[in-house]
């Protein structure tokens, strides 16, 4: 299975509103209402944001939030912070019981 | 409180088997709502699934990688073991085990993740 992928960078100022987007094939994202997205700080563990596309794990930021269309899946992130500047991840799950994560985006906030 | 805490040698020389363990502490890995996951990433990388264990006993892994590694459970321990056989440079990376959940939507999630061991590759 392949990596998905996803931007290698994106930007945004304080305030305002991201998306990232995350493209994988009709035997993953495509197929699956699994996709989750996490968020890495350096030197950190990632941390789960979103997962099941929409849903949030309590005391997630409603400022993230998902959808999916097609092979795409994407993490819109409003009123954007500076502490929002971090790598994101996505993660579909791939059929029998597999997963395969994207490549990762940089989040600037400028 | 549930914790994660990876370990193991943090030099390997290629060919040889890279072994860690991942303790589980506040929680028994026999857990039906949960499964366990080994998630890598190499230098400057993104995160690589590499497979999963769950309350049965059944395994998982990446189709790459399905051929070198072995994922076990030790319950009298409460720790899940990664072992993934004849490394090479390529395979030098931080190591993270991480807690899956099973949704009720039967998907999943890792929801909580260790802080992850560096296994570095070279003789």
């Amino acid at each position: 299975q392949s990596a998905l992928t996803q931007p290698a960078s994106v930007s945004g100022s304080p305030g305002q509103s991201i998306t990232i987007s995350c493209t994988g094939a009709s035997s993953d994202v495509g197929t699956y209402d699994y996709v989750s997205w996490y968020q890495q700080h350096p030197g950190e563990a990632p941390k789960v944001l979103l997962y099941d596309v929409t849903y949030r794990p309590s005391g997630v930021s409603t400022r993230f939030s998902g959808s999916k269309s097609g092979n795409t899946a994407t993490l819109t992130i409003s009123g954007l912070q500076a502490a929002d500047e971090a790598d994101y991840y996505c993660c579909s799950f791939a059929g029998s019981s597999t997963w395969v994560f994207g490549g990762g985006t940089k989040l600037t906030v400028l | 409180q549930l914790q994660l805490q990876e370990s193991g040698p943090g030099l390997v020389k290629p060919s040889e088997t890279l072994s860690l363990t991942c303790s589980v502490s506040g929680e028994s890995i026999a857990s039906n709502n949960h499964y366990w996951g080994w998630i890598r990433q190499s230098p400057g990388k993104g995160l690589e699934w590499i497979g999963s264990i769950y309350h049965s006993g059944s395994t998982y892994y990446d189709p790459s990688l399905k051929r070198r590694v072995t994922i076990s459970p030790d319950a009298s321990k409460n720790e899940v073991s990664l072992k993934m056989r004849s490394v090479t440079a390529a395979d030098t990376a931080i190591y993270y085990c991480a807690r899956g959940l099973i949704t009720v939507t039967r998907g999943g999630l890792f929801d909580l993740w260790g802080q992850g061991t560096l296994v570095t590759v070279s003789s």
